[in-house]
């Protein structure tokens, strides 16, 4: 099993512009997550996906930011336009369908991680 | 509304030594509870988990944790510390729903 997948692991970009980070999760999971993690403010839940459709976006920090998950092995989170407090490492993780796991059944599985930088 | 608390930022200790780790929660019912290991540049990485019955739990590189409802711990343990133990550690807390509540972190330094 490969584990979470995400792309890129490092972007560069310039004020202004839009940010796509990509992620696949792990095969047979049907939950996904999006996090950030910064100096300041730790570890943030942005989105959650439940079978694909988002189950809670409370945790997005404005309407610049944007998620989609369009089937169940892609996922996208979308800043636009970006800004240079968006700097930070965004994870993404999946959970695997509760009646395939042991419990408890949100382990989370992380991916490596897409370090953001925003000039 | 779940939290946890972690109440160290910061621990140094030298190799070879034992370590704990301290983790508070905060739950209406049983809880399930993580301990994550989050290396330099690295995403996060399950050490132990603990859901229902014995209340000291096992996890990978010889990593333990044990539970203790009536204090709201979830403290993790070392008996000997090697160098490459030195990551952030995030302890976790969650219940029916699937979303996880994290600990702020607690930096491990590992002195040679």
């Amino acid at each position: 099993d490969a584990g979470v997948i995400q792309s890129p692991r490092h972007e560069v970009t310039e004020m202004g512009q839009e940010v796509t980070l990509r992620c696949k999760p792990i095969s047979g999971h049907n939950s996904l997550f999006w996090y950030r993690q910064t100096m300041m403010r730790g570890l943030e839940l942005l989105i959650y996906f439940n079978n694909n459709v988002p189950i809670d976006d409370s945790g997005m920090p404005e309407d610049r930011f944007s998620a989609k998950m369009p089937n169940a092995s892609f996922s996208t989170l979308k800043i636009q336009p970006s800004e240079p407090r968006d700097s930070a490492v965004y994870f993404c993780a999946s959970s695997p369908r509760p009646s395939l796991a042991q419990k408890p059944y949100n382990e989370q599985f992380f991916g490596p991680g897409t370090r953001l930088t925003v000039l | 509304a779940q939290s946890v608390t972690q109440p160290d930022i910061h621990i140094t200790v030298s190799e070879g030594a034992s370590l704990e780790l301290r983790c508070n929660y905060s739950y209406g019912a049983t809880p399930y509870l993580f301990w994550y290991v989050q290396s330099p540049g690295q995403g996060l990485q399950l050490l132990l988990k603990y859901f229902s019955g014995d209340t000291l739990v096992q996890g990978i590189k010889g990593f333990e944790a044990e539970f203790k409802r009536s204090q709201s711990s979830f403290n993790l343990r070392k008996p000997s510390v090697h160098w490459s133990d030195a990551a952030e550690y995030f302890c976790a807390v969650g219940g029916s729903a699937r979303q996880l509540t994290f600990g702020s972190g607690t930096q491990l330094t590992v002195l040679p």
